[in-house]
């Protein structure tokens, strides 16, 4: 089945600095990516859907200048947390599918920022 | 919000077939019934997904009400690793991201 890749699996970082998250489709092409956070105890929360080749569409609450999303092409999208603080700290998960099939999820990256 | 609603929690017996139920009464027409599980500390698992025939693969078998009202899953003899968060999720074809509600802790006992 369609795989998704996500690195790194787990980061720890100061607060203050930048985290990147690589999400990769690795044999299909996902023309959209979703990228969802999680926090302890709770489901998934959508944070936003980048198109490739176009500006991603942050869901109500989300700051697009903190959050920033890349996805320059068919296998590749990239979340940025920038001047990460500790109420960031979470489990971030991308997903991403083609045309109507089921959408396919990454291992989820851990971060914490200290 | 999340379609779908489910029980918070479920046990069962290792080996023994595990049902879990899911109420969409607001379906639509279009939209499909998916299922996935979440293993502690890992992304989604896509499990099964169908429209309104009954559907079987190789991990469980997804029974839909004729009136698509409802549906439950099942995972025909559960092991350990079946423990999980299992998530019923409604949507509609391409584009469209999931929404996940609180699924159902499923504890597979020995």
């Amino acid at each position: 089945g369609a795989v998704v890749s996500q690195h790194p699996s787990w980061v720890i970082c100061k607060s203050g600095t930048s985290v990147k998250i690589e999400c990769r489709s690795l044999d299909f092409q996902a023309t959209t990516m979703f990228w969802y956070r999680q926090f302890p105890k709770q489901s998934l929360m959508l944070m936003a859907t980048s198109n490739e080749g176009s500006k991603a569409t942050y869901e109500q609450g989300v700051e697009k200048d903190k959050f920033l999303i890349n996805h320059a092409s068919l296998t590749l999208s990239t979340l940025t947390v920038t001047s990460a603080h500790p109420e960031d700290s979470s489990f971030y998960i991308c997903s991403g599918g083609t045309g109507g099939s089921p959408l396919h999820f990454g291992n989820g990256t851990r971060l914490t920022v200290t | 919000d999340a379609k779908t609603t489910q029980p918070t929690s479920m046990d069962c017996a290792e080996g023994r077939a595990a049902n879990l139920p899911c109420n969409h009464s607001t379906i639509s027409g279009n939209e499909y019934v998916y299922w996935y599980r979440q293993i502690h500390s890992q992304g989604p698992q896509y499990i099964i997904h169908g429209l309104k025939n009954n559907e079987t693969n190789e991990m469980a078998s997804l029974i839909i009400t004729e009136d698509r009202k409802s549906s439950t899953l099942i995972l025909p003899h559960a092991t350990l690793r079946d423990t999980a968060v299992y998530y019923c999720i409604v949507r509609a074809n391409y584009g469209q991201n999931f929404v996940f509600g609180p699924g159902t802790r499923l504890s597979v006992l020995p």
